[in-house]
C-alpha cells in the first residue's frame, strides 16, 4: 500500500461547481498535512496547509480526518484557471521527510 | 529574484554516461531535496540535506549521490545512467522545521538511452 494515495482522475468539472476530492495516508504517526498544485509540466507550488481544525483559503477549504487518516480538498466556484493536478503531502513531523501522493488531475471546463 | 534555479533543464544521455544536476537558492533555506517524477508515481525523494555539511538518503537513492557543496548549492549526480533514471528532477528548498512549505526549481528533464 503506497504511504499517500490519491485518484488519479481526471475530475472534470463545470466552471462555477465545487469538486472535492480526498487523499489517504497509512502513518497515523504524520504531523503535517499540506496541499500542493502542479499546473502541466511546471513545478510544485504550495497551495495551503491543512490544520486539525480545518482551514478556508478563499474558495478552496481544506480538512484533515485523524481517524479515518484523510483529508480533502474543495475548491468552490471553479474557475478554469484551477485547471491543474493536486498534490497531497504528508509529514512525519518536522519538514524534512514530505511525501507525496501520485496527484488528482482536475479539469474545468467552460 | 531567481529562487531555486536548477541546470540543465534538458539533458539526453547514453546508458553509462555520467552527469551532474546542478541546484542553487538564494533564499537561505537550510533544507535542500532532490525528487524526481514519474507519471503516475508522484514525487519521490532521492536524496536531502537537511543543513549544511549534511545529506541523507530519500526513498529511491539508488544510482544517486549528492553534495552539498555550501548552504546554497546542492547537486545530484549520476554516475552511470541507466534508462530507469529517464524522469524530471525537481531540485526544492525549505527554511526547515515544521514548515511544509517546500520552494521547487523548474525541474530538469532527463532522458536516458
Amino acid at each position: 500500500r503506497k504511504e499517500v494515495e490519491q485518484d488519479p482522475g481526471p475530475f472534470n468539472v463545470p466552471e462555477g461547481a465545487t469538486v472535492a476530492f480526498n487523499c489517504t495516508y497509512s502513518n497515523s504517526a504524520s504531523q503535517s498535512f499540506f496541499w500542493y498544485r502542479q499546473d502541466c509540466r511546471k513545478e510544485p507550488k504550495l497551495l495551503m496547509s491543512v490544520y486539525s481544525s480545518g482551514n478556508e483559503d478563499g474558495r478552496f477549504t481544506a480538512q484533515l480526518n485523524r481517524a479515518s487518516q484523510y483529508i480533502s480538498l474543495l475548491i468552490r466556484d471553479s474557475k478554469l484557471s484551477d485547471s491543474a493536478t493536486y498534490l497531497c503531502v504528508v509529514g512525519k513531523a518536522a519538514g524534512n521527510k514530505l511525501t507525496f501522493g501520485g496527484g488528482t488531475r482536475v479539469l474545468v471546463k467552460p | 529574484n531567481a529562487g531555486v534555479t536548477q541546470t540543465p533543464k534538458f539533458q539526453v544521455l547514453k546508458t553509462g554516461q555520467s552527469m551532474t544536476l546542478q541546484c542553487a537558492q538564494d533564499m537561505n533555506h537550510n533544507s535542500m531535496y532532490w525528487y524526481r517524477q514519474d507519471p503516475g508515481m508522484g514525487l519521490r525523494l532521492i536524496y536531502y540535506s537537511a543543513s549544511e555539511g549534511t545529506t541523507d538518503k530519500g526513498e529511491v537513492p539508488n544510482g544517486y549521490n549528492v553534495s552539498r557543496l555550501n548552504k546554497r548549492e546542492f547537486s545530484l549526480r549520476l554516475e552511470s545512467a541507466a534508462p530507469s533514471q529517464t524522469s524530471v528532477y525537481f531540485c526544492a528548498g525549505s527554511l526547515g522545521g515544521n514548515t511544509g512549505e517546500l520552494f521547487f526549481g523548474e525541474g530538469s528533464r532527463l532522458t536516458v538511452l
